[in-house]
């Protein structure tokens, strides 16, 4: 069946700009994730949705950073006034979200480049 | 104090060898984990989850310890194709808040 489903799988944007990127998650799965990873760098948390829950919004680095979802579908993080630090993979991974053991499966991410 | 902390590495290592990695974290009241395995610019996925008793599949074993709050992975008899990155996960409130270590990598050499 379909995986997790990210778009697009490349940008590149001028500082300053705003970007939206997106995220299709398994049908059915009700926890959602994005992550960064700057190169050669480990994943880096930035928020958690879970269900109809309010979201865990600890690990966004400032208030230019914000992600929505709607139900349990679709999920768009948005970066506003793009700084070239911005420059990552935006990693998305969802899961069952049911039981402790619940695998979290992740989308090919996309890689931003800000220039 | 991070929530999980990983040595980065790199651990270069020939084949055959045994290697193993250890993963702490901060929240005590964690009560699953898991080992996902992570190739060169590719996304992560899943290795094995860590249960209480400790479990194997394969050449591969994870540990948890419980009183030192660390979880480790043992991975016997390397092999070239073993080279990643591993990364650790802990499952932070049991409410599947999962949080990634920084991950460590490791080649096998011929």
């Amino acid at each position: 069946g379909a995986g997790v489903s990210q778009s697009p799988s490349n940008k590149v944007t001028e500082k300053g700009k705003d970007v939206e990127l997106r995220c299709d998650p398994i049908s059915g799965h009700t926890a959602l994730y994005w992550y960064r990873q700057r190169l050669g760098q480990g994943l880096e948390f930035l928020i958690y949705f879970q269900g109809n829950s309010a979201p865990d919004k600890s690990g966004l680095p400032s208030d230019r950073f914000s992600a929505e979802r709607t139900g349990e579908s679709v999920s768009t993080l948005t970066i506003q006034r793009t700084q070239q630090e911005d420059s990552a993979v935006y990693l998305c991974a969802s899961s069952l979200g049911e039981g402790a053991f619940t695998e979290a499966f992740f989308g090919q991410g996309t890689r931003l480049t800000v220039v | 104090r991070k929530e999980v902390e990983q040595d980065p590495g790199p651990f270069n290592v020939p084949e055959g060898a045994t290697v193993a990695f250890n993963c702490t974290y901060s929240n005590s009241a964690s009560q699953s984990f898991f080992w996902y395995r992570q190739d060169c610019r590719k996304e992560p996925k899943l290795l094995m989850s860590v249960y209480s008793s400790g479990n194997e599949d394969g050449r591969f074993t994870a540990q948890l310890n419980r009183a030192s709050q660390y979880i480790s992975l043992l991975i016997r008899d390397s092999k070239l194709s073993d080279s990643a990155t591993y990364l650790c996960v802990v499952n932070l409130n049991n409410n599947n808040d999962m949080r990634f270590g920084a991950g460590t990598r490791l080649t096998v050499k011929p």
